[in-house]
């Protein structure tokens, strides 16, 4: 079935720091991503999706130039949590859209990543 | 008010037990519905669609009701390995956007 590959699952930071993670779909060409961050006890939060070739779209509330995406082929999409603050402790979860609607009738998680900021 | 509210639970249950848990949603426009399954610092893993029929799997039973904009997930004989929260997911139909419930969790003790 579809698979998305997301790196690294884990990641500890200084603060003021930039952290970049990627997720790649692995046997499908993934036009849409969603990036999601999942706080403790917390649901799934959108923070934005992208579609390949074009800008990312945020929700209210997410900084756009904190958290940069960049979905510049069908196959990888990236987070980069730039100058990263303690309070962006937080599981980053993506989420690949199978146009065909193979795994989860078209969602396939990435594994997440945890980053930490000291 | 957020687009899908579940109950937090902790719903804690002997092996063999049945429980049973609801999430109410608040897009009327809402197509497509979906359980989840999330172990401990794991991604979410699809369990079940939701059929406005109602649908069974195994030892799970989910039910939809779009009068009342709630969905229901019914777990029988229950595991050990059943413990996890359960997420509830609708799928807005606009913008293929997921929307997630905050979770239940459910833990079976021996």
């Amino acid at each position: 079935g579809a698979v998305v590959s997301q790196h690294p699952s884990r990641v500890i930071c200084k603060s003021g720091t930039s952290v970049k993670i990627e997720c790649r779909s692995l046997d499908f060409q993934a036009t849409t991503m969603f990036w999601y961050r999942q706080f403790p006890k917390q649901s799934l939060m959108l923070m934005a999706t992208s579609n390949e070739g074009s800008k990312a779209t945020y929700e209210q509330g997410v900084e756009k130039d904190k958290f940069l995406i960049n979905h510049a082929s069908l196959t990888l999409s990236t987070l980069t949590v730039t100058s990263a603050h303690p309070e962006d402790s937080s599981f980053y979860i993506c989420s690949a859209r199978d146009p065909t609607g193979r795994g989860s009738y078209g969602y396939t998680f990435g594994s997440g990543t945890r980053l930490t900021v000291v | 008010r957020k687009e899908v509210e579940q109950d937090p639970g902790p719903f804690n249950v002997p092996e063999g037990a049945t429980v049973a848990f609801n999430c109410t949603y608040s897009n009327s426009a809402s197509q497509s519905f979906f359980w989840y399954r999330q172990d401990c610092r794991k991604e979410p893993k699809l369990l079940m669609s939701v059929y406005s029929s109602g649908n069974e799997d195994g030892r799970f039973t989910a039910q939809l009701n779009r009068a009342s904009q709630y969905i229901s997930l019914l777990i029988r004989d229950s595991k050990l390995s059943d413990s996890a929260t359960y997420l509830c997911v609708v799928n807005s139909p606009r913008d293929y956007k997921l929307s997630f419930g905050a979770g239940t969790t459910v833990t079976v003790r021996a």
